[in-house]
């Protein structure tokens, strides 16, 4: 079935330094991809998405490329803020039917001042 | 507009017992989804309900569970004879099914400790 594989962490970085987490997935045909956020407390939110390949998703500063070739879509962000520590999930959908959701994880990232 | 709600927020339950989580899914939103979040697991599909359309139950981990949308709004969840294993926050979701894509909104979700 359908799987998605993100680097775990925890990740620790201090506040400016470049983040980078790691995300492949597994599927048949062409899913969407997602990156959601979990800021602590708060529910779970969409961060950013991209529906086919070569999609460039792009929110808050944080961008992911749908890369078909690879399958992956990597989550970057090039100046990191103390308000981003969060937990990130990568997540996928098949087009067509239910289009659950099916998530990584998780990574939990802590920026420190 | 309101968002997705769930209640109760906290639920503390003994082996054995039955539970009934709450969803209400944001209005309009025809789509209702029920995951679960656990430490071992991660983040699993459990239910999804459509319209007036047979419910999607593929993610459901035992027939101790069970769920049902009444009147294509409001959803309750149901886990009979609890086990410890079952502890874990209980999330909803919809979206709306219009054309083209559609996000799906989270609630806050249901946090259930099994004794």
């Amino acid at each position: 079935g359908d799987s998605v594989t993100q680097m775990e962490g925890p990740v620790t970085l201090s506040e400016e330094a470049f983040l980078t987490i790691n995300c492949t997935y597994t599927a048949t045909g062409y899913p969407s991809l997602f990156w959601y956020v979990q800021y602590p407390g708060e529910g779970l939110q969409l961060l950013l998405k991209a529906t086919k390949a070569d999609d460039k998703g792009s929110n808050k500063g944080f961008e992911a490329t749908y890369r078909k070739e690879t399958t992956s879509f990597h989550l970057e962000k090039g100046s990191v803020q103390v308000s981003d520590s969060a937990v990130y999930f990568c997540a996928l959908s098949a087009q067509g039917g239910s289009e659950k959701l099916v998530f990584g994880k998780g990574t939990k990232l802590t920026v420190n001042p | 507009g309101a968002g997705v709600s769930q209640s109760p927020s906290n639920k503390v339950t003994e082996k054995g017992k039955d539970v009934e989580l709450r969803c209400d899914p944001i209005s309009g939103h025809t789509a209702l989804y029920w995951y679960r979040q656990s430490l071992g697991q991660g983040l699993e599909f459990l239910i999804y309900f459509q319209g007036n359309s047979a419910p999607d139950k593929s993610g459901l981990p035992s027939d101790r569970f069970s769920a049902e949308r009444t009147g294509g709004s409001v959803s309750t969840l149901t886990i009979q004879r609890t086990q410890q294993e079952d502890s874990a926050v209980y999330l909803c979701a919809s979206r709306s099914r219009l054309a083209g894509y559609n996000e799906q909104f989270f609630g806050p979700g249901t946090r259930l400790t099994v004794l």
